[in-house]
C-alpha cells in the first residue's frame, strides 16, 4: 500500500505570495492531519480534516487555510508569505476513529522557503 | 491542551550502547506514538503505545498511562539510530491533532 505523499516535495516563494501545498493519504484513510516545523517552535499542529470538515484547528493566523475533498486528498494554503513561515509543512493521515485507528502516518514533507 | 515534555535533549552513544528516552505528558493521552525522523526530515513510526509495552527488534517502548509518561528503550545502538525522535500525544476529542515534545536528538559514534 503506497504511503502519504505529499507536492510538491521543495518549494521556493517571496514575501507576500500565496502557496498551495498538495497531500495525498494512505488509500483508506479518512482523516488527515498538517503539521509545521522550525527549528525554533518545533512541531506544531496546523488542522485536521475528517470527511471534508475541519475537525481541529492548531493556534495559526488565518492566513492559514485548508481543506479536503471527496476522496481524502487535502490541500493547505497559505496567503500573503512571510519570511517565518519558510519551514517544513508535514501532511499524515490515518483511519480516524478510536484505538489505533488514530495512529498517524507521516508523508515525505514539504520544504517551503520564502525570500 | 497538552503538555509533552521530552528528556533528555541530547545524547551521545558509542555503538553498541543501550540508552532511555523518556515522554512526560501533562495530561492522560488516547493516542501515544514514537517517531524516528530521518535526514530528510520524513517521521517514521516507531510505536503506536497509549499503554502498555511493545518491542520491535532492538527497540522497545512502554508507556505507564496512569503517571503520564512513556519511555523508549534502544539496545546495542548503531550509527544508523541516529537522527531525532520524537514522543507525541493526544487526548479527549483531539484525534487527529498530535502535540509533539521538543525531540531528543541522537548521536551514534562507530
Amino acid at each position: 500500500k503506497a504511503g502519504v505523499t505529499q507536492t510538491p516535495r521543495y518549494l521556493i516563494k517571496t514575501r507576500g505570495q500565496q502557496v498551495t501545498l498538495s497531500c495525498s493519504p494512505i488509500s483508506g484513510h479518512r482523516s488527515v492531519s498538517w503539521y509545521q516545523q522550525t527549528p525554533g517552535q518545533g512541531l506544531q499542529f496546523l488542522f485536521e480534516y475528517f470527511s471534508e470538515t475541519q475537525r481541529n484547528k492548531g493556534n495559526f493566523p488565518g492566513r492559514f487555510s485548508g481543506r479536503q475533498f471527496s476522496n481524502s486528498r487535502s490541500e493547505m494554503n497559505v496567503s500573503t508569505l512571510e519570511l517565518g513561515d519558510s519551514a517544513l509543512y508535514l501532511c499524515a493521515s490515518s483511519l480516524a476513529g478510536q484505538g489505533p485507528f488514530n495512529e498517524q502516518f507521516f508523508g515525505p514533507g514539504t520544504r517551503l522557503t520564502v525570500l | 491542551g497538552i503538555q509533552v515534555e521530552q528528556s533528555p535533549p541530547d545524547l551521545i552513544l558509542q555503538e553498541g550502547a543501550n540508552s532511555t528516552l523518556r515522554c512526560n505528558f501533562s495530561d492522560s493521552v488516547n493516542n501515544l506514538q514514537w517517531f524516528h525522523q530521518n535526514p530528510w526530515g520524513q517521521l517514521i513510526n516507531l510505536f503506536y503505545i497509549p499503554s502498555g509495552t511493545k518491542q520491535n527488534g532492538r527497540l522497545s517502548a512502554t508507556t505507564v498511562a496512569t503517571e503520564r509518561y512513556s519511555l523508549l528503550y534502544i539496545s546495542s545502538s548503531q550509527t544508523t539510530d541516529s537522527g531525532v525522535y520524537f514522543c507525541a500525544g493526544s487526548g479527549g476529542t483531539s484525534y487527529g491533532k498530535l502535540t509533539f515534545g521538543q525531540g531528543t536528538i541522537l548521536t551514534v559514534h562507530p
